[in-house]
């Protein structure tokens, strides 16, 4: 079955600069991939998703960055804000018609 | 409904006694999930649902776990004789169906055993 690694498992930013998250899966038919934000005690959210036929996807200051190749694949958060403090999630998903399988998640804080 | 509902949101139950949580997936979606999210770690994979079959239960932890559906509407995941190790964040997502791989989750029932 599908598993995902994350890295780092926290980070700490100060506000402006810009933090990556990186992802690996093993199976490499997963085709979907995308990030969860969840902020404390609440829900997890999707923020961005990327799927298997296209490199990088854009939202504003958040990007992601696939590598099929080496299956991995990245968050990116540009000039980053207090509000992004939050635990990120990476997801994917295996043989089609299957959960997501998640990674452990990232402890973002970013200070002012 | 608006979105996914779960019920209740927290839960205190003595070791020994079973528990169920509800969800409540959203209006039209026809596959749900159940995940586990320990204090501080990630989600874990239980179990999901297409309309009222479930095709993969590879990720309940025991036997004591157990899930149903009725339809393509509310599920209830069963928890027999809790242990202390099954304290944890239970969440809940519907998405349209198995395919379509835009999650929206509950609010989760927190679940702690004493």
């Amino acid at each position: 079955g599908e598993n995902v690694e994350q890295h780092p498992s926290t980070l700490s930013v100060q506000e402006g600069d810009s933090a990556v998250i990186k992802c690996t899966y093993s199976d490499s038919a997963s085709n979907y991939f995308p990030w969860y934000k969840q902020e404390l005690g609440k829900r997890p959210q999707l923020i961005i998703d990327i799927r298997s036929n296209v490199g990088e996807k854009k939202d504003q200051r958040i990007a992601v960055t696939l590598n099929k190749t080496a299956k991995h694949f990245s968050l990116h958060i540009t000039e980053t804000q207090p509000e992004d403090s939050a635990v990120y999630f990476c997801a994917a998903i295996g043989q089609a018609g299957t959960a997501l399988i998640f990674g452990k998640g990232t402890t973002l804080s970013v200070s002012s | 409904g608006a979105g996914v509902s779960q019920s209740p949101s927290n839960k205190v139950t003595e070791k020994g006694k079973d528990v169920e949580l509800r969800c409540d997936p959203i209006s039209g979606h026809t596959a749900l999930y159940w995940y586990r999210q320990r204090l501080g770690q990630g989600l874990e994979f239980l179990i999901y649902f297409q309309g009222n079959s479930a095709p993969d239960k590879s990720g309940l932890p025991s036997d004591r776990f157990s899930a149903e559906r009725t339809g393509e509407s509310v599920s209830t995941l069963t928890i027999q004789r809790t242990q202390q190790e099954d304290s944890a964040v239970y969440l809940c997502a519907s998405s349209l169906d198995i395919h379509t791989y835009g999650y929206t989750f509950g609010s989760g029932t927190r679940l702690t055993v004493v």
